[in-house]
Order: C-alpha cells, then structure tokens, then sequence
C-alpha cells in the first residue's frame, strides 16, 4: 500500500518569503499522480497543484510550484511571495491511475503560518 | 452553479443513535468519497463509489454504511457501532482516471457526539 510522509507537522514564514513544504511517498508503481491541497480555516479542501509521474516538468501554479523528484520519492511545494490568505493546513497527496476511480492517499499535513 | 453540497454543517448525536450525513454533486462525476479528518491525523477514506450501486470500503469503514441509488447522491450513515464518531467529515468527488482525475471536495460535515 502506497505511504505519504509530512515530516513537517507546523512550518512559518515571513510575508512575501518563500517557503518550501516538504513530502515523501513510498510506491511500487510507475505511473502516479500526485497533488497538494490546501485547507484554509474554513476547512475547504482546495486543490493547489498536481503532477503526472510520467512528466518530468515540475508544475507550476502562479506562486505555487513543486520539486518533483521520482527517485528520491520526493514531491515539496514552494510557495513564493507568500501571503498572509496562504496560511493554512497543506496535505500532500498519492492517486494510482490503475484502472477505475481509485482514492486519495493522504499525508498528515503542514500547518503554514504567514507572519505578517 | 456546479459543486458538491455537503449538509448539515454542524451535526450532533446522543450516544446509540445513527445519523446520515449528506453528500450531493452536479459535477456528473462517476466516482464519489467520504473521508473522515481528525486532528494531527489527516484525511483517512471511509468509502467510495466509483459508479451507481456499488462501493468499496476504505481504511477504516468499521461503524458506517453507505448508500448510492443515485449519480449524484452518496449519504453516509454513522452507526451505534462507530466507538469514536466526533469528526469532521468530508466528501468528494471525482470523474474518472486519467489527466482529469483530480478529486473535489465539498465544504464538510463536523459531527459531535454528545
């Protein structure tokens, strides 16, 4: 069974710094995606980025972008020019693309605190 | 406006009762989830769907039950068997594999037992 590790249970940074939340994940598989979420106090779920195994292309969302390393098993987000409406908790996320809709695997997640 | 409606919002249950949670989508997506979030623990997957009249269970599906007569509807029901049920929870829903595949969330139910 896939595994997705946070190892950073609470993170902060200064307004308009950068930021770089860190996962891990642990597969058999090949082809994978992965994704970040953000959930704000609100407690939506907000999709931030996602990104194909097979790509090698590191996505980018406006300030959101990701390091994507498939040896290493390793999937951090950057946030760049970080605003205080970035404060909230960020999962990371493993998806099979085996056959039919298949769930969400989730890490236990990073609470960012923007620092005005 | 397309979503996923969640409802209630907040929910509170006597010990012994069962309460049905309810989940809508007008996305006209195959593929439907309940996951549970508690604190420092993240999302855990209940059940899901993946079309009409069939579902599977997840990682802790122990306590609950769920039903999916329609596309559009995925109701779970905590039971008097769930030992633990104060949680938020949350459904989402998804169209299928592929480069879209990306899971949507509705805005959750957070469920007390008094």
């Amino acid at each position: 069974a896939q595994t997705v590790t946070q190892s950073q249970p609470e993170m902060s940074v200064q307004e308009a710094e950068t930021v770089t939340l860190s996962c891990t994940y642990d597969t058999s598989e090949s082809d994978y995606y992965l994704f970040w979420y953000k959930q704000p106090p609100s407690r939506q779920m907000i999709l931030v980025i996602r990104q194909e195994a097979y790509k090698q292309q590191n996505a980018t969302e406006n300030r959101f972008s990701v390091n994507f390393q498939k040896a290493a098993k390793s999937f951090s987000l950057k946030i760049s020019d970080s605003q205080l409406g970035d404060a909230a908790m960020y999962f990371c996320a493993y998806r099979s693309p085996s056959s039919g809709n298949t769930p969400l695997v989730f890490g236990k997640g990073t609470r960012l605190s923007v620092i005005a | 406006d397309g979503g996923i409606t969640q409802s209630p919002k907040y929910l509170f249950r006597k010990e012994g009762q069962n309460v049905t949670l309810s989940c809508e989508q007008n996305l006209n997506h195959d593929a439907m989830y309940w996951y549970r979030q508690d604190p420092g623990q993240g999302l855990r997957l209940i059940y899901y769907s993946q079309i009409v009249n069939d579902f599977q269970k997840g990682d802790i599906a122990e306590g609950y039950s769920v039903s999916r007569e329609k596309k559009e509807s995925f109701p779970l029901t905590v039971t008097s068997a769930q030992k633990n049920p104060t949680a938020f929870y949350l459904c989402a829903s998804s169209k299928g594999p592929g480069p879209t595949d990306t899971q949507y969330f509705g805005p959750g139910t957070r469920l007390t037992v008094l």
